[in-house]
């Protein structure tokens, strides 16, 4: 079966421009995250889609981020006006029902390094 | 407020030889999860174990183990017998108030960079 993908695999840009990553999860995964890694750094977290429960978007660093998911398929994170700090790797997972089980992993995808110049 | 720390930047081993990793953590909320991932050079983030704050044994995995102590919040993770597929970053994670529907994001730490060696 297929795990989370995620496109474009590799993404550079101009500073003050405009991207969009997408996700795609795992098929009957409702719950959706994005994190961004800096380079040598851990991940962090950027949001988190459950169902069709309002987002968890306390991780955004600021207003030139936000997310959308369709129902429970396709995610896209836009950034806004792209700074050189923005360049990271951005990860997405899911994970497979309800997070009532506290051992539910995350399946995560193979992340989009996005590079601002 | 809910924190990792990987004290580890980078660790040795021999070739079948046991390693251990070092995580502690910091949360105020009785109810929470601790995963290990590693992530190799290719980048993917591959789950490798979980322990619950309320279970009663270590979690085992193959050859791995989480060595978990409640009281003193640590949460290391044990390979035993190193492969030299082995060699990868390695990240503890932390998810909190894993009862009760909460946001279920993962903290993680910085990563602890396992290199084995034959």
């Amino acid at each position: 079966g297929a795990g989370v993908s995620q496109s474009p695999s590799n993404k550079v840009t101009e500073k003050g421009k405009d991207v969009e990553l997408r996700c795609d999860p795992i098929s009957g995964h409702t719950a959706l995250y994005w994190y961004r890694q800096r380079l040598g750094q851990g991940l962090e977290f950027l949001i988190y889609f459950q169902g069709n429960s309002a987002p968890d978007k306390s991780g955004l660093p600021s207003d030139r981020f936000s997310a959308e998911r369709t129902g429970e398929s396709v995610s896209t994170l836009t950034i806004q006006r792209t700074q050189q700090e923005d360049s990271a790797v951005y990860l997405c997972a899911s994970s497979p029902r309800q997070e009532l089980y506290p051992g539910n992993e995350q399946f995560f995808g193979p992340g989009t390094r996005l590079t601002v110049l | 407020a809910q924190k990792i720390t990987q004290t580890q930047p980078g660790m040795f081993v021999q070739e079948k030889e046991a390693v251990t990793l070092d995580c502690t953590y910091d949360t105020s909320d009785p109810s929470y999860g601790l995963f290990w991932y590693k992530q190799p050079s290719s980048g993917e983030m591959i789950f490798l174990i979980y322990q619950g704050s309320y279970d009663q044994q270590n979690a085992t995995e193959g050859r791995y183990s989480l060595n978990f102590q409640k009281a003193r919040k640590s949460a290391n993770l044990v390979i035993s017998a190193s492969q030299l597929g082995d060699s990868a970053m390695y990240f503890c994670a932390m998810r909190e108030a894993v009862y009760g529907g909460a946001t279920n994001k993962l903290i993680f730490g910085t990563g602890t960079l396992l290199a084995v060696q034959p």
